[in-house]
């Protein structure tokens, strides 16, 4: 199993750009979610999915869009990227019957200029 | 007021200390309760879920305290390679068991 994959590790944008951030899970999981980690803020929800077809916000959603269409996998999109949205971006999943564990995939490192 | 709450740290303890961190979380209806673990540019990594009862891995004791809404990580016999950042991790109840909050992490440090 391959786990929690994200694409691509790093990237550099310009503002007003728009792009998508990959994140694919091969453990047949429910849940899957999406973090943003800035220095001295923690990991803070943007979106999460409790299963295909179904996207709630979390903490920061402005900014950012989400779909789930298939159980594998949940893109993030940035919309007109901002110098505010430089940050690591995490994709986690794990089971909607307990949410004992996420399993995180590596990160994605993002600039904005 | 922030959902989960940590003191940042950083703490700077000598190896075979023992250290403690405590989270407070605002949601009384929070039903789990879990502690992470991120090593310096890497993703969290679960260390403990933290249950009514309190329980003990190893060199590690979670408490759980409703009362008081906080949850405590004990560290016994510190080891240089429990240098990290603790994460404590809150989830909610029922229609918000799905909105899992992290507090912002206290750093540990372990020196010789």
């Amino acid at each position: 199993n391959a786990g929690v994959t994200q694409t691509p590790k790093f990237q550099v944008l310009k503002t007003g750009q728009s792009m998508t951030l990959q994140c694919a899970q091969d453990m047949n999981h429910e849940y899957m979610s999406w973090y943003r980690q800035d220095p001295g803020m923690g990991l803070r929800l943007i979106h999460y999915s409790v299963g295909a077809g179904i996207t709630d916000q979390g903490e920061v959603p402005n900014g950012y869009n989400v779909s789930r269409s298939t159980t594998e996998d949940f893109p993030l999109r940035l919309l007109s990227a901002a110098p505010s949205q430089t940050s690591v971006y995490f994709c986690a999943s794990g089971t909607v019957s307990s949410y004992n564990e996420q399993f995180f995939g590596p990160g994605t490192r993002l600039t904005v200029l | 007021r922030k959902e989960v709450e940590q003191d940042p740290g950083p703490f700077n303890v000598p190896e075979g200390a023992t250290v403690a961190f405590n989270c407070t979380y605002s949601n009384s209806a929070s039903q789990s309760f879990f502690w992470y673990r991120q090593d310096c540019r890497k993703e969290p990594k679960l260390l403990m879920s933290v249950y009514s009862s309190g329980n003990e891995d190893g060199r590690f004791t979670a408490q759980l305290n409703r009362a008081s809404q906080y949850i405590s990580l004990l560290i016994r016999d510190s080891k240089l390679s429990d240098s990290a950042t603790y994460l404590c991790v809150v989830n909610g109840k029922g229609s918000s068991a799905s909105k899992i909050i992290f507090g912002s992490g206290t750093r540990l440090s372990i020196r010789p």
